[in-house]
């Protein structure tokens, strides 16, 4: 069974600085994705950046790149030059790509104020 | 493009009270999902469609949930009793198919159940 642990409920950080949201997972299957997602107060989902098992470079999106590291299973979201609108929840998200069952798992969050 | 659209936005209702919630995907999308999101948890799936067949609903309570989606195109999402747990976000989204990276989310339905 696949799941995902997000270890920090909650971070804070500077505008215009960097940061690092840890994702940790675990599965058996050999193929996979890995999402992060953004929910804002306004409650939708926004999807960010999408990494598959077998890339083999990181993915980037603009400010957000995730750095995966196959082998300590971990899948971080690094925002560069943070902004006020980034303060929102994010979650880390995976899901087994070796079947017909594309289903999302997501970790529990990690709530991110970005201060001025 | 218009983006996943959910209604009600806000539901309260008493226990043991039946309740619905709609959810309309983005056009062309195959696949919807129906995720239950408890305060402070990650979204958990309660359903997804491939079209009008059901893929997965190992994780929907069956003796009070249920779920159809008509014509391939629209969902309801029905709970009937409702209980205290059942507190939750009510999100909906689709995908244009089950493999693509991306699912777009609804704005979700919040429901309190009293």
């Amino acid at each position: 069974a696949q799941k995902i642990t997000q270890t920090q409920p909650g971070m804070f950080v500077q505008e215009k600085e960097a940061v690092t949201l840890d994702c940790t997972y675990d599965t058996s299957d050999p193929s996979y994705g890995l999402f992060w997602y953004k929910q804002p107060s306004s409650g939708e989902m926004i999807f960010l950046i999408y990494q598959g098992s077998y890339d083999q470079q990181n993915a980037t999106e603009g400010r957000y790149s995730l750095n995966f590291q196959k082998a300590r299973k971990s899948a971080n979201l690094v925002i560069s030059a943070s902004q006020l609108g980034d303060s929102a929840m994010y979650f880390c998200a995976m899901r087994e790509e070796g079947g017909s069952n594309y289903k999302l798992t997501f970790g529990k969050g990690t709530l991110l104020t970005v201060n001025p | 493009e218009a983006g996943v659209a959910q209604s009600p936005r806000y539901k309260i209702i008493e226990k043991r009270q039946s309740v619905a919630f709609w959810c309309n995907p983005i056009s062309g999308h195959a696949t919807l999902y129906w995720y239950q999101q408890i305060l402070g948890q990650g979204p958990k799936l309660l359903i997804q469609f491939q079209n009008n067949g059901v893929v997965d609903d190992s994780q929907l309570p069956k003796d009070r949930f249920s779920a159809e989606r008509l014509k391939g195109v629209d969902s309801t999402l029905k709970i009937q009793p409702a209980k205290l747990e059942d507190s939750a976000v009510y999100l909906c989204a689709s995908s244009l198919v089950s493999q693509t990276p991306e699912a777009f989310f609804g704005q979700g339905t919040r429901l309190t159940v009293v």
